[in-house]
């Protein structure tokens, strides 16, 4: 059935690294999102993609890139720049941006630690 | 500058009983809003929406309510379950992105 994966579930690295995290969607939805959740506060937008090849910097975009090669796929990478990496990363998607209809569909999420 | 406020970080309410969850919003071009609700390590399922023409959506035990002149929603839920604790973000539409409030942690106890 469809969804959307994020992998891994847990990532530990050491400061100065640079990570990837993947996310894979198979229900065929043209935009993506990625979220971050930190502790007391809402889910805050990284960046955005309504059409592949296409991404548009969200609310703290900042320390982080992103790449949409494939429909399917929307990795997210924390450079070394961003200043407070350790967070909870959600990625989404939907339909289609502007429709009613259309809510987010969310993964479950990967947790990275920075040390 | 927090557009969407849920200011009540937890509720705790008894099995059966009525829960009231509130968001407050600060920018009137929203047009469409959202409720998600979050158990741990997932990630966000969509729960129900309410356009900002309308002032009250009914799904089941699940009821948002509108109040576009407070900048006020509401999400009842009637009776409460046990399964129903969880955490709940309400979520607001502007420019094709969401704008999410901090969530409430609800507790339902049997």
């Amino acid at each position: 059935d469809g969804g959307i994966t994020q992998s891994p579930k847990y990532l530990f690295r050491k400061e100065g690294q640079n990570v990837t995290l993947s996310c894979e969607q198979n229900l065929n939805h043209d935009a993506m999102y990625w979220y971050r959740q930190d502790p007391g506060q809402g889910l805050r937008l990284i960046y955005y993609s309504h059409i592949v090849n296409d991404f548009q910097k969200g609310d703290i975009a900042e320390g982080y890139s992103v790449s949409r090669e494939k429909k399917e796929s929307f990795p997210l990478t924390v450079t070394s720049a961003q200043k407070n990496p350790t967070a909870f990363y959600l990625c989404a998607s939907s339909r289609a941006p502007g429709s009613y209809n259309s809510p987010l569909h969310f993964g479950n999420g990967t947790r990275l630690t920075v040390t | 500058d927090q557009q969407v406020k849920q200011n009540s970080p937890s509720l705790s309410v008894q099995e059966g009983r009525i829960s009231i969850l509130n968001c407050d919003y600060t920018n009137s071009m929203f047009d469409y809003f959202l409720w998600y609700k979050k158990y741990p390590a997932e990630g966000p399922t969509f729960l129900i929406s309410i356009s900002s023409i309308k002032d009250k959506n009914e799904d089941g035990r699940f009821t948002v309510f509108l109040n576009k002149s407070a900048k006020h929603l509401s999400l009842h839920i009637v009776p409460s379950q046990p399964g129903d604790s969880a955490v709940y973000f309400c979520a607001a539409r502007g420019r094709n992105k969401l704008v999410f409030g901090a969530g409430t942690i609800l507790r339902v106890k049997s």
